[in-house]
């Protein structure tokens, strides 16, 4: 069965550069979030869409933004990279808002140096 | 505020010992709760859920049972085995959103 899709798998940044995360959720998957696992801690949510709407906001930063496209994929912006950005970043779906099952990607790995 | 306390790491255990891993949990209304798998490497992988009190989880020989009177939701495994090896998250979610609250992970090691 096709599962999230998140690319790259690695990425390494030098501090205040930017990066930009992608999401394919898996098809007719119209709901997508993003959650930032940091060293040995749990999952903290981002932001989520629905149908292309944001639908909820979390702890995320104002140095990060993020949009849903027209094919339901996601993308996480974040610029000005500090060194507490490096962390598992994970995006999962679900078919519609209020579903309540997430389905998680394998999470990009984002090294800031 | 909404939250979810899970019982500290490492749990170590030989295979086919029993498995009980706690998890509390704090939230206006009536959530949802999840148990997520982590194995190295890898996503999170959901295990089972519940999503009304009484109602039992089960999934791979793990189950938990969602106890609105002791707001718990521990989960549990009558014989590991040395692949049930990870690290393990309680979650929670509300009825108005679909944000998943996690516990802080609690590592299972199986030793043959």
């Amino acid at each position: 069965a096709a599962g999230v899709i998140q690319s790259p798998r690695h990425l390494i940044k030098e501090k205040r550069e930017t990066a930009t995360l992608k999401c394919y959720p898996i098809p007719r998957h119209d709901t997508v979030y993003w959650y930032q696992q940091g060293p040995g801690q749990d999952p903290q949510f981002l932001i989520s869409f629905y149908e292309k709407m944001q639908s909820d906001k979390g702890s995320i930063p104002d140095r990060f933004s993020a949009q849903q496209f027209s094919d339901y994929h996601s993308e996480l912006n974040m610029s000005s990279l500090e060194l507490g950005d490096s962390a598992l970043y994970f995006c999962a779906s679900s078919p519609g808002s209020l579903y309540n099952e997430q389905f998680f990607g394998p999470g990009t790995r984002l090294t800031v140096l | 505020g909404n939250s979810v306390t899970q019982m500290e790491g490492p749990v170590t255990l030989s295979e086919e010992a029993f498995l009980t891993i706690n998890c509390t949990y704090t939230a206006t209304g009536y959530p949802s709760l999840f148990w997520y798998v982590q194995y190295p490497g890898e996503g999170l992988q959901l295990l089972l859920k519940a999503t009304k009190a009484d109602d039992k989880g089960s999934n791979k020989g793990f189950e938990a049972t969602y106890r609105k009177e002791t707001t718990s939701f521990h989960l549990e495994k009558g014989s590991v085995q040395v692949s049930d090896s990870a690290v393990y998250f309680c979650a929670l979610s509300l009825y108005n959103t679909d944000k998943l609250i996690f516990g802080t992970g609690t590592r299972l090691q199986v030793f043959p």
